[in-house]
């Protein structure tokens, strides 16, 4: 079963126009979503996250949205620029152990046209 | 600058071979992950370890082993390769705590099993 689910496995979007990436999760115990971005041949790289507790976090042009009701989180990307071209993960996180444990969602492919 | 890296990226084996995936970090993380990457199925967790010599089953386990002897060092074993096991491999490592850290992801190992 899958806990995390990005349904849009690609986006298109005009440079300067805003992004909005979407990710829905089913386990009410996870106490932190974060959003990664991933290149061709690179690994990923963190981009932002959001704790539970918080339903809004912003950190330049990116702001991560949590709807703890409807189990929704959502990237805003505004302006998009061509660099934003990359994969995007959703990921939910657990605590074990003292390790966060992360489930990712099958990823959304950001495609920034100029 | 923090660094993970991945003895390989890319590698070739055969069915059966016993296959091993190195991961160093020079950030003194206690935290270390190895991940798969599948198109359509996102990261899947396989092991990951919060200590020296400790080690906890991620969601995919089956078919893997792990060994963690120094810190800054987390082996992916593949006992008896097979064609299924044919993936992006990425390894990872962060701090503890109970807030999230950031795991910093390496470049990757892409295994192709034949």
């Amino acid at each position: 079963d899958q806990q995390v689910k990005q349904n849009s496995p690609s986006l298109s979007v005009q440079e300067g126009r805003i992004s909005i990436l979407n990710c829905d999760y089913t386990n009410s115990m996870f106490d932190y979503f974060l959003w990664y971005k991933k290149y061709p041949a690179e690994g990923p790289t963190f981009l932002i996250s959001i704790s539970s507790i918080k339903d809004k976090n912003e950190d330049g042009r990116f702001t991560v949205f949590l709807n703890k009701s409807a189990k929704h989180l959502s990237l805003h990307i505004v302006p998009s620029q061509p660099g934003d071209s990359a994969v995007y993960f959703c990921a939910a996180s657990a605590q074990v152990q003292g390790a966060q444990k992360l489930v990712f969602g099958q990823g959304t492919r950001l495609t920034i046209n100029p | 600058d923090v660094k993970v890296t991945q003895s390989s990226r890319y590698l070739v084996k055969r069915t059966g071979e016993k296959v091993f995936l190195e991961c160093v970090q020079d950030m003194d993380h206690e935290n270390m992950f190895w991940y798969r990457q599948d198109p359509g199925l996102g990261l899947r967790l396989i092991y990951f370890s919060y200590d020296v010599k400790m080690k906890e089953k991620g969601d995919i386990p089956e078919g893997y082993s792990v060994s963690r002897e120094k810190k800054e060092r987390f082996s992916l074993i593949l006992e008896s390769a097979s064609t299924n096991q044919t993936s992006m491999y990425l390894c990872a490592s962060s701090l503890p705590g109970l807030a999230y850290n950031e795991q910093f992801f390496g470049p990757g190992t892409r295994l192709t099993v034949l």
